[in-house]
């Protein structure tokens, strides 16, 4: 069974600095997701990473993947108020998701 | 404008009652896929549709049924809701089943 784990569920971070949140999935895929979700709004998707080394840069925010550590990391980079938001990372077709990490950033 | 939509977006109900919640998309998408988000538990996939007439089940398929006669629709009945089911519901759809989905706005089932 396909377990996604993602480090950590909940991240409060000042403006301007930077961080990084992991997604640890079980069992091989080649393909993952990140989506965003605003509060009691619907998922957004950010980043499709469809092989190993895949790199993918949006703004302030950049996905990676290594499926040989099965392992995939969204990086913040000098973080703002409006990139307050849970964000999910999901594994395989069909899809399952993370918990979710629950990102605010404060001034 | 290319979309998911969902309705009603707000229900509440009784326990036993049945419930049918639309969704449709206007992608012309193969892949369509019902979710249900709950507290703690992230969201967790019900049934998905690989394409008209082809359905599976999900990881919690329990108390739901699906049906996929058209391309662009993909309702999820409840039979006999019960207030375990009270929970927030997504509908999603993609061009197949490894591309990126595309989220309907939600739907909010209350069932008491």
């Amino acid at each position: 069974e396909l377990k996604v784990e993602q480090n950590p569920l909940f991240l409060s971070m000042q403006e301007g600095k930077n961080y990084t949140i992991y997604c640890n999935y079980s069992t091989t895929s080649d393909r993952l997701y990140w989506y965003r979700q605003d509060p009691g709004k619907s998922l957004e998707s950010l980043f499709v990473l469809l092989s190993n080394g895949a790199v993918k840069q949006e703004g302030r925010l950049m996905a990676s993947l290594d499926t040989k550590a099965r392992l995939s990391t969204l990086h913040i980079t000098a973080a703002v108020h409006d990139l307050s938001a849970t964000y999910f990372c999901a594994v395989d077709s069909p899809l399952v998701f993370g918990k979710g990490t629950r990102l605010s950033v404060i001034a | 404008e290319a979309q998911v939509t969902q309705n009603p977006r707000y229900l509440i109900t009784v326990t036993g009652k049945k419930l049918t919640v639309t969704c449709s998309q206007n992608m012309n998408h193969e892949y369509m896929s019902w979710y249900r988000q709950d507290p703690g538990l992230g969201l967790r996939q019900i049934y998905y549709s690989m394409n008209v007439e082809v359905t599976d089940k999900g990881d919690v398929p329990e108390g739901y049924k699906v049906s996929r006669k058209e391309k662009r629709n993909f309702p999820l009945i409840l039979e006999s809701p019960s207030p375990n089911q009270t929970s927030l519901y997504f509908c999603a759809s993609s061009l197949s089943y490894s591309y990126e989905q595309y989220f309907g706005p939600g739907t909010r089932l209350t069932v008491t």
